[in-house]
Formats: C-alpha cells, sequence, structure tokens
C-alpha cells in the first residue's frame, strides 16, 4: 500500500528564511504528486502538482517542489517565507490508479514569525 | 459563493446519535469524497462516489454510512456517533480526469461527548 511520510510535524522561521519541508512516499510506479497548504481556519487548497515532465515545479505563491524519483522524494521549498505562509502543508500522492484516490501524508505546521 | 459547501460548519454531539453531514457543490464534478482529518494523522479518506450509482469504501469505512442523493450532493452519516468520531471533516469533488486535483470544502468541526 502506499504511504507517504513528512518529516517535519512543525517548523518555526523567521520571516525571508528559506523553506524545504520533505516528503517522501512508497510506491514504486508511477506517481501522481501533490502539496496542499491548509490555512488557519479554512480549507484546504492545491498548492503544487507533478504528473510528468520537468521534475521542477512551481506552484503559487512563489512555491515550488522538485521530484526525485531515486528518492522518491517530493520536497517543498521556497526562497523566503512571508508570515501569511503560516499554515499546515499536505503531501499527498496518487499511484497513478485511474482514480483521484490521493493519500496523504500527516501534514507540516509551519509557523513564520514576523 | 463557495464550490464546495458543507453544512454545518459545527456541530457538538452526545454519543450514540444520528448525526448527517452535508456537502453539495456547484462545480459540476462526478466525483465527490469525505475525508476527516485529525491532529497528526493527515487526511484519512472515508467513502467517496464515482458519480451518482456509485459509492466506495475508504480507509475508515466503519461507522460511517454516505447516500450520493445527486450529482451535486453526498452526505455523510455517523449511525452511533462515539467519541473517537470528533475530527474535522472535509467533502471534497473531483472531476474524472486522472490528474485532476481535489476540491475541498470548509470543513465540518464536529465534536461527539
Amino acid at each position: 500500500a502506499q504511504s507517504v511520510s513528512q518529516h517535519n510535524h512543525h517548523v518555526i522561521l523567521s520571516e525571508a528564511a528559506s523553506l524545504e519541508l520533505g516528503c517522501n512516499y512508497s510506491y514504486g510506479g508511477t506517481v501522481n504528486l501533490f502539496w496542499y497548504v491548509q490555512y488557519p481556519g479554512q480549507h484546504l487548497q492545491l498548492l503544487l502538482k507533478y504528473f510528468s515532465g520537468d521534475p521542477l515545479v512551481k506552484g503559487i505563491k512563489g512555491f515550488e517542489a522538485e521530484f526525485i524519483k531515486s528518492k522518491f522524494s517530493f520536497n517543498l521549498r521556497k526562497p523566503s517565507v512571508q508570515w501569511s505562509d503560516t499554515a499546515e502543508y499536505f503531501c499527498a500522492v496518487n499511484a497513478g490508479t485511474g482514480f483521484q484516490k490521493l493519500v496523504f501524508g500527516t501534514g507540516t505546521r509551519l509557523l513564520v514569525s514576523p | 459563493d463557495a464550490d464546495v459547501t458543507q453544512t454545518p460548519r459545527n456541530r457538538i454531539t452526545k454519543t450514540g446519535k444520528r448525526i448527517m453531514l452535508e456537502c453539495s457543490q456547484t462545480k459540476g464534478h462526478d466525483r465527490m469524497y469525505w475525508y476527516r482529518q485529525d491532529p497528526g494523522l493527515g487526511l484519512r479518506l472515508i467513502y467517496y462516489s464515482f458519480d451518482v450509482k456509485d459509492i466506495n469504501k475508504g480507509e475508515i469505512s466503519d461507522g460511517y454510512s454516505v447516500s450520493r442523493q445527486a450529482q451535486a450532493k453526498f452526505s455523510l452519516s455517523l449511525e452511533s456517533a462515539i467519541p473517537n468520531q470528533t475530527a474535522l471533516y472535509f467533502c471534497a469533488t473531483s472531476d474524472s480526469g486522472l490528474n485532476s486535483p481535489l476540491h475541498f470544502g470548509n470543513g465540518t468541526r464536529l465534536t461527539v461527548t
């Protein structure tokens, strides 16, 4: 069965610091990869996604993620965080079964201090 | 207006009570889902539906049931609520494309006392 690991449960950064959130998955076949963000009190929103092609994908609000197949990883990055990036971030994997049945990681709660 | 609307937003109920959470969407998507979110556990799939005639169990369906009343409506029921069903519940939709992302509602916070 697929699984998704997010090793950082809580991250605290100051504004302008660089961010990297780890995501590893366990599945040997073709995967579709997603990062979702949940701002305080809000629903999950899609941040970015990878299906194929260039392994470096860019999303909204200056976020990007790199798919490294050999490491089964899809880490999220942002060069300079803002206070408004305070949120919970979820990595999700769909094993390309032909059905959008995502498996979510446990989430990383990011707090950016001004 | 929200594309995926959940009602109620908050609900407190007692152990043993039956409760229904409702979800409606204006996105015209065929696929609808119910997830629960628990701190430290992420989101887990309860039930999903390809279309009105198709209902499938997710990874944690025990103690829950669903009804797809129409393409736009998908309700989740707790037949006899128990305290460990206290959680944040999300409805989501997607169209039928392989790579279609999920669109989430604003969630229902359920507390079972």
